[in-house]
């Protein structure tokens, strides 16, 4: 099965300043790759998928960019982070089917 | 496009009896349905799925859930809770007709009272 490796775990940024999280997936091959973010414990926002490399699909417009380089990479970035992109970030997988598998998160606080 | 709506923020069982947490989606085609639970500060485990089949599906812990195609529901259920279930859940649904989308719920805490 799939695992999924999200870094950093947890991340302080001043307003401003850039972003870059990674994650990473082994056990699969072409997988469908998703970030989404999670505010105060709550509901999951879709920010963007990926079906293939160099392949994104933004859900919601805002600030932030995602990269797909390599068939198991998928990078979550910011030029400007804003206080409101705090939250926890989490990424995913899935087949085109079946299940959507999770990394262990990270967390962003802009302060 | 497809939605989810879990209308329970919150719900409180006593440990030992029933439990069910709601959950109603909105899509074009057929729908792929997902059941995740997530602990505090950690990514989202799945519990259980309904692809085709059986309307009744069993999961993970003890946990099953119903696909009801006339009321688009998929309500989970547990015969009887234990504190070690009190959690966030999601519900999730993919449309098969745009099956690389998936949205979830906005989430419902479960509390097992002792």
């Amino acid at each position: 099965s799939q695992t999924i490796h999200q870094w950093p775990a947890t991340l302080v940024q001043p307003v401003g300043s850039p972003l870059s999280l990674e994650c990473t997936v082994e056990g699969t091959s072409n997988p469908n790759l998703y970030w989404y973010r999670q505010a105060a414990g709550r509901g999951l926002q879709l920010l963007f998928y990926s079906v293939g490399i160099g392949q994104i699909s933004s859900e919601v417009p805002q600030n932030l960019s995602a990269s797909r380089p390599q068939d198991r990479q998928f990078i979550l970035s910011s030029k400007k982070l804003l206080l409101s992109d705090s939250g926890f970030y989490l990424c995913a997988c899935s087949d085109r089917v079946n299940t959507i598998y999770f990394g262990e998160g990270s967390w962003l606080t802009v302060v | 496009a497809q939605s989810v709506a879990q209308p329970e923020d919150q719900v409180n069982v006593a440990e030992g009896n029933p439990l069910t947490v709601k959950c109603t989606y909105s899509v074009s085609g057929n729908p792929y349905l997902f059941w995740y639970v997530q602990y505090p500060n950690r990514g989202l485990q799945f519990l259980l799925k309904y692809i085709t089949g059986d309307n009744l599906v069993k999961g993970s812990y003890g946990f099953e859930a119903e696909f009801n195609k006339s009321q688009t529901s998929f309500h989970l259920k547990k015969p009887s809770a234990l504190v070690s279930d009190s959690a966030l859940y999601f519900c999730a649904v993919r449309d098969i007709r745009d099956v690389d989308k998936i949205i979830f719920g906005k989430g419902t805490r479960l509390h097992i009272l002792p």
